[in-house]
């Protein structure tokens, strides 16, 4: 069965700084990784979806790198402002069924 | 894209009732789920909503505790029966946009019914 995990479950760092989130995965044979994003007792945002074939995407300060053959992607984000203050968790689709991260718990502090 | 509304929102139930969540997608989706996210934890599947068949429950979820109804391609409603403080969590429901293959398939969430059970 798929396992995602998540390092760090938790990260704390200074407005501006960049930082990079981990997401690793035993199986991969998969179709695309997403990353979300979720505030307090809110629903999942989509950040970016990679497909299986790609190695990375980007969307302003974010990027997103995968490396499917090691079962491994990162999120980089750059200049971290508080606003990014939040849950990211990763998950990855096998075509019928998605697979959850554990989440990293972001803070910014101002 | 997909937006997909949740109602209610939250809720406050007395132990032994039972609470219908109601999720709708402003397009035609075929793939749509029911998620539980407990208190400081990640996501939890509970059932893939079938459309005009039975929905796939997870190990641990039975139809009888969640009962499932997918009527059309836009609507789903989850139902939490006979609820205890151990139903206290936050349910979700998603729904898959398809892209132009399967890799560029995209998952979307509503914003969530928070749920305490006293």
């Amino acid at each position: 069965k798929q396992e995602v995990t998540q390092i760090p479950a938790a990260l704390s760092v200074p407005e501006g700084e960049n930082l990079v989130l981990n997401c690793s995965f035993t199986d991969s044979a998969i179709y695309n990784l997403q990353w979300f994003r979720q505030d307090p007792g809110k629903g999942l945002t989509s950040l970016l979806l990679i497909q299986s074939s790609q190695r990375e995407q980007t969307s302003g300060r974010l990027n997103a790198s995968l490396d499917k053959s090691s079962g491994r992607s990162t999120l980089y984000i750059a200049a971290s402002q508080p606003g990014d203050s939040a849950t990211y968790l990763c998950a990855v689709f096998t075509g019928n069924q998605f697979y959850f991260g554990t989440g990293t718990s972001l803070t910014v502090i101002p | 894209s997909a937006v997909i509304s949740q109602k209610p929102s939250r809720d406050i139930c007395q132990r032994g009732t039972s609470l219908t969540i109601q999720c709708q997608v402003d397009s035609q989706v075929t793939m749509m789920f029911w998620y539980r996210q407990q208190p400081g934890q990640s996501l939890t599947l509970i059932a893939t909503a079938n459309q005009g068949s039975e929905a796939t429950y997870e190990s641990g979820f039975v139809i009888d505790k969640f009962p499932i109804s997918r009527p059309n391609l836009t609507f789903s409603t989850l139902t939490v029966s006979n609820m205890s403080p151990e139903d206290s969590s936050i349910y979700l429901c998603s729904v898959v946009a398809p892209g132009h293959s399967i890799s560029t398939d995209t998952q979307y969430f509503g914003p969530g019914t928070r749920l305490t059970v006293l």
